[in-house]
């Protein structure tokens, strides 16, 4: 089976921008969850999505939002770009919600 | 609030000896817990996991050990290879939320 995979791989935006971030999962699996790593802050939740319905949402301000398709491919917005929105962007997909299957991740740069 | 705690940042071990990785947590209600090894710039890949009703999980090399009471848990790999030098997440998650809180990681340096 092909692994989660998440477009693109890098990205270079600037302040105030918008950016869209795509990931497919793993065939079969139903649940796709969003994670921003930081130096500063590490791995954080950003959101959770299931059978196209957002579950449960992190700590993360109105400007980070996503939904999820019907093929279980799933979007994360992130709009009016700031500097610290730099980051590694990680997208996991999952069967049963337990273990969790990472894709290589976005690296955003904002200028 | 820091729910999942990895206090060495870093571990250095000779090849062929054991690796031991540390995890604790705050939260009682996790009850599924995971190890994740992760190069730079790259995606986290899953090792081993665990689930609270048990207190061992064996995977070649890799065994995750869960103390409920101590809200602890570790990673030993024996033996350690150079190729296992990489950064070490433990994460916790709480049953059907989809959501796995993540430890800040502890650098391991397999040394040949």
């Amino acid at each position: 089976k092909a692994g989660v995979t998440q477009t693109p791989r890098y990205l270079i935006k600037t302040r105030g921008q918008q950016v869209t971030l795509s990931c497919s999962p793993i065939s079969g699996h139903r649940s796709v969850s969003w994670y921003q790593q930081t130096p500063g802050q590490g791995l954080q939740f950003l959101f959770e999505y299931f059978s196209e319905t957002q579950r449960n949402k992190g700590n993360f301000p109105g400007r980070f939002s996503g939904r999820q398709f019907s093929n279980s491919r799933s979007e994360m917005n992130v709009s009016t770009l700031e500097l610290g929105d730099s980051a590694l962007y990680l997208c996991a997909s999952s069967m049963a919600l337990e273990t969790q299957y990472f894709g290589p991740g976005t690296r955003l740069l904002v200028l | 609030d820091q729910q999942v705690k990895q206090n060495s940042p870093s571990l250095s071990v000779q090849e062929g000896r054991i690796s031991i990785l540390n995890c604790d947590y705050t939260n009682s209600m996790f009850d599924y817990f995971l190890w994740y090894k992760k190069y730079p710039a790259e995606g986290p890949t899953f090792l081993i996991s665990i689930s609270s009703i048990k207190d061992k999980n064996e995977d070649g090399r890799f065994t995750v050990f869960l103390n409920k009471s101590a809200k602890h848990l570790s990673l030993h790999i024996v033996p350690s290879q150079p190729g296992d030098s990489a950064v070490y997440f433990c994460a916790a998650s709480t049953s059907n939320t989809g959501k796995l809180i993540f430890g800040q990681g502890t650098t391991l340096q397999v040394k040949p």
